[in-house]
């Protein structure tokens, strides 16, 4: 069974980088689209951006100046990092999984909390 | 961007009855190469993830039970529950995959009444 799980820091100050990363354990990262998506109650489900077992991106057009998604294989995960943050990017961060570069999210992380606060 | 709308934002139903939810999308997500709709539907229960319920608007997820269906095409696409549960309760999305960015509905929650 796939799992994703999300980890990094709960709170990060504004102005300074968010940096997450999601492990996939129970299955190999190559051969799938992976995607960081967010929630908050302001802004419902957010997709933030996707990052393909050979390295395309595709990110949200209203984040793309502040986000980079990458992919490590060798260790199964991928990353999220959105530079400059305010107080509008807190929200649940989740990491899921697309089968390919048109298809809908079939796992997903349990989700982790981030806020932007100093 | 696609703008997914989801209607109603809530409904309160009774245990056993039908629990219907509607989703427009802003423009077709159906592709007319190969005939899919590009939509997918999930079920969101407090304190966890979405949970993949419907892709391509109608084929169900391996352990999704029968009592939900997906239906529709083009721009409009219907989520039913044709005989409430206790455990089903949680906050339904609608979301296209057509094209990026991916953008999901409001969401509608459903209740018991």
């Amino acid at each position: 069974q796939v799992q994703l799980q999300e980890s990094g820091p709960g709170l990060v100050k504004p102005s300074e980088t968010l940096s997450l990363t999601c492990t996939v354990s129970g299955g190999s990262i190559t051969n799938y689209y992976w995607s960081w998506i967010r929630q908050s109650p302001g802004k419902g489900l957010e997709w933030i951006g996707y990052i393909s077992y050979s390295g395309t991106t595709k990110y949200h057009p209203s984040l793309e100046s502040r986000v980079t998604i990458s992919i490590d294989m060798s260790k199964n995960q991928f990353s999220l990092k959105l530079s400059s943050v305010t107080a509008a990017d807190t929200a649940v961060y989740y990491c899921a999984r697309e089968i390919g570069p048109n298809d809908s999210f079939d796992y997903w992380g349990q989700g982790t909390q981030v806020t932007v606060s100093s | 961007d696609f703008v997914m709308t989801q209607s109603p934002d809530s409904l309160a139903v009774s245990l056993g009855e039908r629990a219907t939810i509607n989703c427009r999308s802003s423009q077709s997500v159906l592709y007319s190469s190969n005939n899919k709709n590009y939509l997918a539907w999930y079920q969101q229960k407090p304190g966890q993830p979405p949970k993949l319920l419907f892709s391509w608007a109608s084929a169900r997820e391996s352990g999704v039970p029968d009592r939900f269906s997906g239906s529709g095409s083009g721009t409009d696409f219907t989520l039913t529950i044709s005989s409430l549960q206790a455990e089903d309760v949680a906050v339904y999305y609608c979301q296209q995959y057509y094209s990026p960015p991916r953008t999901f509905g409001q969401g509608t929650k459903v209740e018991i009444k």
